[in-house]
């Protein structure tokens, strides 16, 4: 069965320094990964996602992450983080072999950013 | 484009009450997904739609809930007899089609059972 990992609960780093949010995932077959943010009392909201091709995939907001299938990792990355990346962060991976399929998410990694 | 609306967004309700949602998607998305989300998790797939046809439902969907999707544009999801278990946000999503991998999302309706 498809299946998502978010080790780490809480990421807190300083602003300006660079961020890495954790996830490993399993799937069989090619697996399709996105990441979304959730800030509070609003919706989810999509950043960015890989299918196939280049392993390092760039998304919204500055934020890109990087496609590792032998570790079969997708850690989400920003260079250098703002206050306002303060939010909830899940990874997730379709779960079929279709663009239909159903997304499968991880437990989320609450990232907090200090001035 | 407006996005994915949910309505309404807060419902309180008293066990054993039905209730139900309405989930507006993108315009001309004919995908159409159900999720719940409880506090401190990541979104449970409930149900899936493909225009008005529903695809794929969840062992977690049981005989209480129904989803429909009448004229393959907005949803509805029903659940009857409601349980304290049954608290939760409630997230609709829509997709573009074939080879549109990423889901949309809605607000969400919270629903507390009391």
């Amino acid at each position: 069965a498809q299946s998502v990992a978010q080790p780490e609960d809480q990421v807190n780093v300083a602003e300006g320094n660079p961020l890495t949010v954790k996830c490993t995932y399993s799937v069989s077959g090619n697996p399709y990964l996105f990441w979304y943010v959730q800030y509070p009392n609003r919706g989810l909201q999509f950043l960015l996602k890989y299918i196939t091709g280049d392993n390092l995939v760039k998304g919204s907001y500055g934020f890109e992450a990087e496609f590792n299938k032998s570790q079969t990792s997708f850690h989400l990355k920003k260079p250098s983080a703002l206050v306002s990346d303060s939010a909830l962060y899940f990874c997730a991976v379709s779960a079929g072999y279709s663009s239909a399929s159903k997304i499968i998410f991880g437990s989320g990694t609450r990232l907090s950013i200090r001035p | 484009d407006t996005g994915v609306s949910q309505n309404p967004r807060h419902k309180i309700t008293k066990r054993g009450q039905n209730v139900t949602f309405r989930c507006d998607p993108i315009s001309e998305h004919n995908r159409l997904y159900w999720y719940r989300q409880t506090l401190g998790q990541g979104p449970e797939f409930l149900t899936y739609f493909q225009n008005e046809a529903q695809l794929e439902k969840s062992r977690l969907l049981s005989d209480r809930f129904s989803a429909e999707r009448p004229k393959g544009s907005f949803s509805t999801l029903e659940i009857q007899r409601t349980e304290q278990g049954d608290s939760a946000m409630y997230l609709c999503a829509s997709s573009a089609g074939t080879g549109s991998y990423e889901q949309y999302f809605g607000p969400g309706t919270r629903l507390t059972v009391t």
